[in-house]
């Protein structure tokens, strides 16, 4: 069974600039669920994609934005990157049914200098 | 709205002593589920408690669900250097979408 894949692993960026993270999902996991981690907190979520529409949206701006492609595998799209948007990003596949546990990728450790 | 608390935040421990890291909230939860993310790694589902009262065990980890659903524990039994992490609660608060509201969680460290 394939885990769950991230790239790049880290990435550092300039303030207003974009950047695209990508993930691939689970074997067989229809759901793709991204979230930021900031320093010393929890996971908040992002928002989740399932069969290539948004499912789900958390308290983040509309310059985050995803996508899902037929494969399951997702992108997660940030503009006019901030400071504050220096985090882990975590992405997290699942069946998509109720109670499904998160099968997390290893993340994309983000610095925005 | 609705947070899910962990308590404590840090907590050091010397190996074979027990650990126990509590969430809590003031309003009803719904589906708790626990991770476990070491240093410098991603979260891993540990379990998943639905029913008040409800009690599960995975060998020295004892996961409980209270009565009346408002907290959840978790306890680990004569600690070893492999249990150091962050310990997370997430609380899906009824979605059907497998969101999940993640506490804070407890960071433990174990010295031999």
């Amino acid at each position: 069974e394939t885990g769950v894949t991230q790239s790049p692993t880290h990435l550092i960026k300039t303030r207003g600039q974009q950047v695209t993270l990508r993930c691939s999902s689970q074997s067989g996991h229809n759901t793709v669920s991204w979230y930021q981690q900031a320093l010393g907190q929890g996971p908040q979520f992002i928002f989740q994609y399932y069969r290539e529409e948004e499912n789900g949206r958390g308290n983040f701006p509309p310059r985050f934005s995803g996508l899902q492609f037929p494969n399951y595998s997702s992108e997660l799209n940030v503009n006019a990157l901030e400071l504050d948007d220096s985090a882990l990003y975590l992405c997290a596949s699942s069946l998509g049914a109720w109670n499904s546990p998160l099968h997390f990728g290893n993340g994309t450790r983000l610095t925005v200098t | 709205g609705q947070q899910v608390m962990q308590i404590p935040q840090y907590q050091h421990v010397q190996e074979g002593e027990d650990f126990t890291t509590y969430c809590n909230s003031s309003t009803t939860l719904s589906n708790i589920q626990w991770y476990k993310q070491r240093p410098g790694g991603h979260p891993v589902f540990l379990i998943q408690l639905v029913k008040s009262g409800e009690v599960k065990k995975q060998k020295r980890l004892t996961f409980q669900f209270g009565e009346a659903k408002k907290n959840s524990s978790l306890h680990i039994t004569a600690t070893q250097t492999t249990d150091v992490g962050t310990y997370f609660c997430a609380d899906d608060r009824g979605s059907t979408l497998g969101r999940l509201y993640f506490g804070r969680g407890t960071q433990l460290t174990v010295w031999p």
